[in-house]
């Protein structure tokens, strides 16, 4: 069965990077993408950035340009996802999911449990 | 702001219908791109609901159906149940910010 599970909670410093880890199994990574989105507390979900598990492609949100950077290791299905220059209002729960792009439609048929980035000093 | 437009909240009693609204532009939704439903139960991770604007994975009660018609989409529950009180979220593309985008978020209480 399709699984994909992420890597635990994170405190970081303002100014500081985290990365965070996404492992996928029970299908062929190379296959499909991984997406990340994030949920600050209380609030809705938010797009971060999109990989294509067969060439490495990205794409991300134009808000976060130039702090994100996401990559994966296909020799462990892994995607990773860097954050860098961290603020307070980072905080956030950090969600990959299973990426599916064909056409017309772009979503993610399974996520992550989630991963807790606090940012705080 | 969110690109795509929910009701911030509905409500309906058990055995009720509601629906829950999507409303895009021309960049998204109304450019031909396809909608699709989350449903994030309490301190859970966000779950498909529906996907391609109608269909439901397997394993989703056939209560939850999806449609989309120019600008805007719909979720509708019928027979509602005290489980799936839960916030939804609807989510597309949009070519003029080359990404993907949500909705804010719709809490539903079953009352």
């Amino acid at each position: 069965q399709v699984q994909v599970v992420q890597s635990g909670a994170e405190v970081k410093e303002p100014g500081a990077s985290v990365k965070v880890s996404c492992k996928a199994s029970g299908y062929t990574f190379t296959s499909y993408g991984i997406t990340w989105v994030r949920q600050a507390p209380g609030q809705g979900l938010e797009w971060m950035g999109w990989i294509n598990g067969y060439n490495g492609n990205t794409n991300y949100a134009q808000k976060l340009q130039g702090r994100v950077t996401v990559t994966t290791d296909t020799s462990t299905s892994t995607a990773y996802m860097e954050l860098r220059s961290l603020r307070s209002d980072d905080t956030a729960v950090y969600y990959c999911a299973r990426g599916r792009t064909d056409g017309s439609s772009h979503f993610c048929d399974y996520w992550g449990q989630g991963t807790l980035v606090t940012v705080s000093s | 702001q969110s690109v795509l437009t929910q009701p911030p909240s509905v409500s309906g009693a058990p055995g009720q219908r509601v629906t829950i609204s999507c409303t895009g532009n021309n960049s998204n939704i109304g450019a031909g791109y396809d909608v699709h439903w989350y449903q994030q139960l309490p301190g859970t991770a966000p779950k498909l609901l529906i996907y391609g604007n109608n269909n439901r994975p397997s394993g989703v009660p056939d209560r939850f159906s999806g449609s989309k018609s120019g600008t805007s989409a719909s979720l509708a529950i019928s027979g509602l149940q005290a489980e799936d009180e839960a916030d939804y979220y609807c989510q597309s593309y949009d070519s003029s910010l080359s990404g993907w985008v949500f909705g804010g978020g719709t809490k539903l209480t079953v009352l």
